[in-house]
């Protein structure tokens, strides 16, 4: 089936651990993103990256990490987590750099 | 700053009647605009889009204006049913092919059989 796939669907973690959220999509779509999904914030970009190999930081990067090894997956880890980082996270792609996004069913993340 | 805003969080229609949500933006060098709706529990989905040198953009049931002088544009949901409850997000895309969008914070929309 086309599209995004996240994992896991939902995960509690204790602060100080170290969490890596996948993503892999099979559209061949060449650019790829993460953002996050508060009560009242909206969506806000994390990372992101417009082909293989290359990355940019987002609107909120801090914490973060990613890295872009083929096409088709985009990790994002947190190497040590913060309560802060309790959120919704979304992956999405596209297949032109800017274009329209298509987005996976994310992954939601509790740090206690 | 926030650069798109949707100031309503919520908004309660009847069914069969209109839907308008409302969406501001600040950055002149946004050149694209979309919509996204997101039910509970999934990830957004992609509603519709309008380039910045049109004014109207139609699709079936769901309209999109765009007004550059006032940096508003607006989606028409007509005529409203029980399915479009959900969560808008308007988005915005920097001129040139940006590699973000800029997303407001959403209306909550309520259609009430």
């Amino acid at each position: 089936i086309a599209g995004i796939t996240q994992a896991p669907t939902s995960q509690i973690l204790a602060a100080g651990r170290r969490m890596t959220l996948r993503c892999t999509q099979d559209m061949r779509h060449n650019a790829m993103y993460w953002y996050r999904q508060d009560l009242g914030l909206g969506l806000r970009l994390i990372h992101y990256s417009n082909t293989a190999g290359t990355t940019g930081k987002g609107e909120v990067p801090d914490g973060y990490s990613v890295s872009r090894a083929n096409t088709d997956d985009f990790p994002l880890t947190l190497a040590s987590a913060v309560p802060s980082q309790t959120s919704v996270y979304f992956c999405a792609s596209t297949r032109t750099s800017g274009g329209a996004l298509f987005f996976g069913p994310g992954t939601r993340l509790t740090v206690l | 700053d926030q650069q798109v805003k949707q100031n309503s969080p919520s908004l309660s229609v009847q069914e069969g009647r209109i839907s308008i949500l409302n969406c501001d933006y600040t950055n002149s060098m946004f050149d694209y605009f979309l919509w996204y709706k997101k039910y509970p529990a999934e990830g957004p989905t992609f509603l519709i889009s309008i380039s910045s040198i049109k004014d109207k953009n139609e699709d079936g049931r769901f309209t999109v204006f765009l007004n550059k002088s006032a940096k508003h544009l607006s989606l028409h949901i007509v005529p409203s049913q029980p399915g479009d409850s959900a969560v808008y997000f308007c988005a915005a895309r920097y001129e040139g092919g940006s590699e973000k969008l800029v997303f407001g914070k959403g209306t909550k929309l309520t259609v009430n059989p």
